[in-house]
């Protein structure tokens, strides 16, 4: 089945100590996203690329980045981890143009900054 | 910007019976398309139904209908026949197309439990 992929599902990192997360797709879709999700809060967007483009939100941290090596991958940065970026982290996809336009999500990767 | 606000956070229903889910947006655009998404405990989140802003019927997938009140500017879901496997949080989401992809504004979310 196409779908959405991310690894880990549970990763912990200590605090300051870089870490990155992966997402892939199946979907062939051209944009993928990434949010950030707080206990019992909706899905906030850190950023996103469209086919190779890559749009960052006004307010997400410069600790945050994302590479797009390929349509299939994609992967996220945080270069020095905070107690304060403990969260699960979406990854989500969809395609523009046709009749599919919904985002699709992956599991999630629960973070841990001890 | 868009604003999007469910007003109940937590609600619980028994098994069989139906509830509503309530969602209210604000914006200026005339097009944009609403979704319910569904996110069981641990579990990823999917979408349960999706309404064109332009389309007047409302839309359904088996038990779960909305009811699409444009002027109102109000989207609630409706869960027919409420199943065990119903329990999770669900957000109500605005999107707009635009040219850089098709952002996603949620609601904060209604934690939904489903009592045997």
């Amino acid at each position: 089945d196409a779908m959405v992929i991310q690894n880990p599902r549970y990763q912990v990192t200590q605090f300051g100590k870089p870490v990155t997360l992966s997402c892939s797709q199946t979907l062939n879709h051209n944009v993928m996203y990434w949010y950030q999700q707080k206990s019992s809060q909706a899905p906030k967007l850190l950023f996103h690329y469209y086919d190779k483009d890559f749009n960052n939100e006004a307010d997400t941290p410069d600790n945050f980045q994302s590479r797009r090596p390929n349509t299939s991958f994609c992967f996220l940065d945080i270069r020095s981890p905070g107690l304060g970026d403990a969260a699960m982290y979406l990854c989500a996809t969809s395609r523009d143009g046709g009749l599919s336009y919904e985002q699709y999500f992956g599991p999630g990767t629960r973070l841990t900054v001890t | 910007a868009q604003t999007v606000t469910q007003s109940q956070p937590e609600m619980s229903v028994q098994e069989a019976e139906t509830v509503t889910l309530s969602c209210t947006y604000d914006t200026s655009e005339n097009n944009y398309y609403l979704f319910w998404y569904k996110q069981p405990p641990s579990r990823q989140m999917i979408l349960v139904i999706r309404q064109e802003a332009y389309k007047q019927q409302n839309a359904t997938e088996n038990r779960f209908s909305v009811n699409f009140q444009k002027a109102a500017k109000s989207f609630s879901l409706k869960i027919s026949d409420s199943q065990l496997g119903d329990t999770a949080m669900y957000f109500c989401a605005f999107m707009k197309r635009n040219n850089a992809g098709n952002m996603l504004t949620f609601g904060g979310g209604t934690r939904l439990m489903v009592k045997p």
